[in-house]
């Protein structure tokens, strides 16, 4: 069964560059989208971007200029950068599997990491 | 984007009680539609996958239905286990958007 487990600075200041990992441990790295996902406190659900097992990036229109997600796939790992983040980028981040299930679209996100709880405070 | 919109935004009910939540897409989704549960302090789970297929493992009280722009989720007989808040997501178009959530609240 697939575990993702997630780590990076809970604290910034802003302008500062949010920072973190997950890892994924039991299962296939390859054939799935890694995608990050975050939760303001009290608030809903917003989509920040993933990345293929080939390396192919999407990204939250919002979101994009300020957003870098990598793999490292021989590590079965990958990463996300938030720059110059603000008060407004507090949130719980979250990482996810994304599960196509066709062609175009159809992707479902069936496991996800514990959730790291980022601060953005001077 | 696509703009996922669901009712209501919060609702109380009793063990046992029929429960029903409608998500609406701002355009046509086909059924690329995902249910995702979230009980406080943790991680959503999906649920349904897409617009009424159960994921492994949901109890089968839990269904979905609808197609285009309206969808449902309906619990058949609420459980204890199942207070917490509900997630639609559109899977037919990258930025992935999702709904703002439906509070289920004991009575």
């Amino acid at each position: 069964q697939v575990q993702l487990q997630q780590w990076g600075a809970g604290l910034l200041k802003p302008s500062e560059t949010l920072s973190l990992t997950c890892a994924v441990y039991g299962g296939s790295f390859s054939g799935y989208h890694w995608s990050w996902i975050r939760q303001p406190p009290g608030k809903g659900l917003e989509w920040i971007g993933d990345i293929s097992h080939t390396g192919n990036t999407y990204y939250n229109p919002s979101l994009k200029s300020r957003v870098t997600i990598s793999v490292v796939t021989s590590q079965n790992q990958f990463s996300l950068k938030l720059s110059s983040v603000t008060a407004a980028d507090t949130a719980v981040y979250y990482c996810a599997r994304g599960r196509k299930d066709c062609s175009s679209g159809c992707l479902a996100f069936d496991s996800w990491g514990q959730g790291t709880l980022v601060t953005v405070s001077s | 984007d696509i703009q996922m919109t669901q009712s209501p935004s919060s609702l109380s009910a009793s063990v046992g009680d029929r429960v029903t939540i409608t998500c609406r897409a701002s355009q046509s989704i086909s059924t690329y539609l995902n249910w995702y549960q979230q009980k406080p302090g943790k991680a959503p789970k999906l649920l349904i996958s897409p617009a009424s297929s159960l994921q492994s493992g949901v109890p089968s009280r839990f269904s979905g239905s609808g197609s285009g722009t309206d969808f449902t989720l309906t619990i058949s007989s609420l459980q204890p286990e199942d207070f917490a808040t509900y997630y639609c997501q559109q899977s037919y178009s990258t930025s992935w958007t999702f709904g703002q959530g439906t509070k289920v609240e004991i009575k």
